[in-house]
């Protein structure tokens, strides 16, 4: 039961533009948003998060919207550079200690 | 404290044996995770540890797949009579109690693992 999902397995971009990936959930329960960016040979490295009460969360070129009437999630990078291209994946935690994971969008930023 | 280190990073095994793999979390973190990634997948939940109780487990963790946290430092993941269906990247976190932006969950780089 795939709980996160990501339904965009790729994604190419120019230079300077800007990236959507997004991301769907179905468990009303997930009180914490975050996406994380991978590597190969590396594991995934925190990118930016966002609370179930807010609707947007900023970070420098990132920003992260919920939209929790629609249960979907997106991560915007602009200006989107070469080194963005990794996988990006969306994870949403319950009360718990676990996080639940997307299947992951590769992202590629065309120089 | 360089971050979340886990050993080996490679292992190549035969069907039917043992593997053990390590995972060194950040010092000052008392909460330890183990997550499996398959290929075209995200990393999936196997297993919680604070301090050196376990105190959450995946239906993923067969009897074949025993963790451990003697000393509340250190974690090691064995899985015996190892399958073919077990090849995949293992991947420890680790995060404090206190957590943080991301509740502080900082991955190690994974050990992967392939089954012949």
């Amino acid at each position: 039961d795939q709980q996160v999902k990501q339904n965009s397995p790729s994604l190419s971009v120019q230079e300077g533009r800007i990236s959507i990936l997004n991301c769907d959930y179905t468990n009303s329960m997930f009180d914490y948003f975050l996406w994380y960016k991978k590597y190969p040979a590396e594991g995934p490295t925190f990118l930016i998060s966002i609370s179930s009460i807010k609707d947007k969360n900023e970070d420098g070129r990132f920003t992260v919207f919920l939209n929790k009437s629609a249960k979907h999630l997106s991560l915007h990078i602009v200006p989107s550079q070469p080194g963005d291209s990794a996988v990006y994946f969306c994870a949403a935690r319950t009360t718990g200690n676990q996080f639940y994971f997307g299947t992951g969008t590769s992202l590629t930023v065309i120089p | 404290d360089t971050g979340v280190s886990q050993d080996p990073r490679h292992k190549i095994t035969k069907r039917g044996q043992n593997v053990t793999f390590r995972c060194d979390p950040i010092s000052e973190h008392n909460r330890l995770y183990w997550y499996r990634q398959t290929l075209g997948q995200g990393p999936e939940f196997l297993t919680y540890f604070q301090n050196e109780a376990q105190l959450e487990k995946s239906r993923l963790l067969s009897d074949r797949f025993s963790a451990e946290r003697p000393k509340g430092s250190f974690s090691t993941l064995e899985i015996q009579r190892t399958e073919q269906g077990d090849s995949a990247m293992y991947l420890c976190a680790s995060s404090s109690e206190t957590g943080g932006s991301n509740y502080g969950y900082t991955f190690g780089s994974g050990t992967r693992l392939t089954v012949v």
